[in-house]
């Protein structure tokens, strides 16, 4: 079986472009994360999903980005206009029934430089 | 409010030695702890998990950890380590308001020593 997978793995874009991720959860899965990872603020949290709607978005850092999830079988997270300070790796991860089972699968991240 | 510290940012190791990693926590509930272990490049995976049963968890490729309620502390360990540990390892607490919110430590990175 297919685990999540994520497009593009690299993305190198200038200030002001705007930059779409793409996460492709592991089927059956009704929840979906993406999370952010820096070297200085390490793994965080910025939004997930329930059977596609959203439920937690306050990790989200301000309006310049916005996820979505048309369907069980994608989700998008958008920055426009980026900058360079959004310059990390994306995760997205995807979970059957993660409450304290914890158990989440991620996909191999998309890693994006700001120019 | 939950949260977890790793108190090393780095530990070397040489092959065939002990590992030790070490995780204390802070959780004004019943905590769910895990470990989980990312190799360069790619994606983190889980190692082992505590759900307040057995208080020594075993995971894969030979990872176990104890949960210490009186340390507040789940350290990580494996009795000898071999070269493809080599990777970052993070120690994360759920639970609380909302359990699906996954708090990650700041990682420990695991250099093996041939």
């Amino acid at each position: 079986d297919a685990g999540v997978i994520q497009s593009p793995r690299h993305e190198v874009t200038e200030m002001g472009q705007e930059v779409t991720l793409r996460c492709k959860p592991i089927s059956g899965h009704d929840y979906l994360f993406w999370y952010r990872q820096t070297m200085m603020r390490g793994l965080e949290l910025l939004i997930y999903f329930n059977n596609n709607v959203p439920i937690d978005d306050s990790g989200m850092p301000e309006d310049r980005f916005s996820a979505k999830m048309p369907n069980a079988s994608f989700s998008t997270l958008k920055i426009q206009p980026s900058e360079p300070r959004d310059s990390a790796v994306y995760f997205c991860a995807s979970s059957r029934y993660p409450g304290n089972t914890g158990e989440l699968f991620f996909g191999e991240g998309s890693r994006l430089t700001v120019l | 409010a939950q949260s977890v510290t790793q108190l090393d940012s780095h530990v070397s190791v040489s092959e065939g030695t002990p590992v030790l990693l070490r995780c204390n926590y802070s959780s004004s509930y019943s905590p769910s702890l895990f470990w989980y272990v990312q190799h360069p490049n790619k994606g983190l995976q889980l190692l082992l998990k505590y759900t307040s049963a057995a208080t020594l968890v075993k995971g894969i490729n030979g990872f176990e950890a104890e949960f210490k309620k009186s340390e507040t502390s789940f350290h990580l360990t494996k009795p000898s380590a071999h070269m493809s540990d080599a990777a970052e390892y993070f120690c994360v607490v759920s639970g609380g308001d909302s359990s699906y919110k996954l708090i990650f430590g700041s990682g420990t990175r695991l250099l093996v020593r041939p």
